[in-house]
């Protein structure tokens, strides 16, 4: 089954304690994606990666790294984690114009 | 940059009421459009697909239509159902990156 997948999908971490949130794609798609959803702000575009070593900012690549060692995976990072990265996170694949979506990483920092 | 704006934020129907959503956008250099459907606590599902060269796209019960020259596109559902309520979004291409307006959110009433 086609599909992009994201772990963990729910995390509490405390300030300042570094995490990485996973993603994987198995469509062997060279662009990949991460967003983070707040409400009253919709999806917004953190960092993108048009191809293996190629990464991109977003709208709002602060406090966020990515790297892109392979093509099915494309892991976010927070070095330093801060309640205001509390969020709902997505990871996306796209190919011939259509986005997949992964289910979404609940991410509170205390 | 690109801004979308969707309106209503919230819209409540009749089952079998047919309806239309907007999707208002700054910047007519959109590579395509697309319309998601968001449920709650899930990821995002793909509707819709409309490449910047097309004035719509239908879908069974949904049609899309794209006037880039105004700025707008819609979502219309015919005989709405109340397994169409959720959250919609709309997405905007520009080739490299990717901006979402904040949704309508859907209910249908029995």
């Amino acid at each position: 089954e086609a599909q992009v997948t994201q772990n963990p999908r729910y995390l509490i971490t405390v300030t300042g304690k570094k995490l990485t949130v996973t993603c994987s794609q198995n469509m062997n798609h060279e662009y990949m994606s991460w967003y983070r959803q707040d409400p009253g702000l919709g999806l917004r575009q953190i960092y993108y990666s048009m191809n293996v070593e190629v990464t991109d900012k977003g709208d709002v690549p602060e406090g966020y790294k990515v790297s892109r060692k392979e093509k099915r995976n494309f892991p976010l990072i927070l070095e330093s984690p801060s309640p205001n990265q509390t969020s709902l996170y997505f990871c996306a694949s796209y190919s011939l114009g259509i986005q997949f979506f992964g289910p979404g990483t609940r991410l509170t920092v205390l | 940059k690109q801004e979308v704006t969707q309106i209503p934020a919230a819209l409540s129907v009749p089952e079998g009421e047919n309806l239309v959503l907007n999707c208002s956008f700054t910047d007519s250099a959109i590579y395509n459009l697309q319309w998601f459907r968001q449920d709650p606590g899930k990821g995002l599902t793909s509707l819709l697909l409309i490449q910047s060269s097309q004035r719509e796209q239908t879908s069974g019960r949904l049609n899309a239509s794209l006037d880039k020259s105004s700025g707008r596109s819609t979502l219309y559902i015919a005989a709405s159902q109340p397994g169409d309520s959720a959250t919609y979004l709309c997405a905007l291409n520009t080739g490299n990156q990717f901006y979402f307006g904040t949704g309508t959110s859907l209910t249908v009433i029995p």
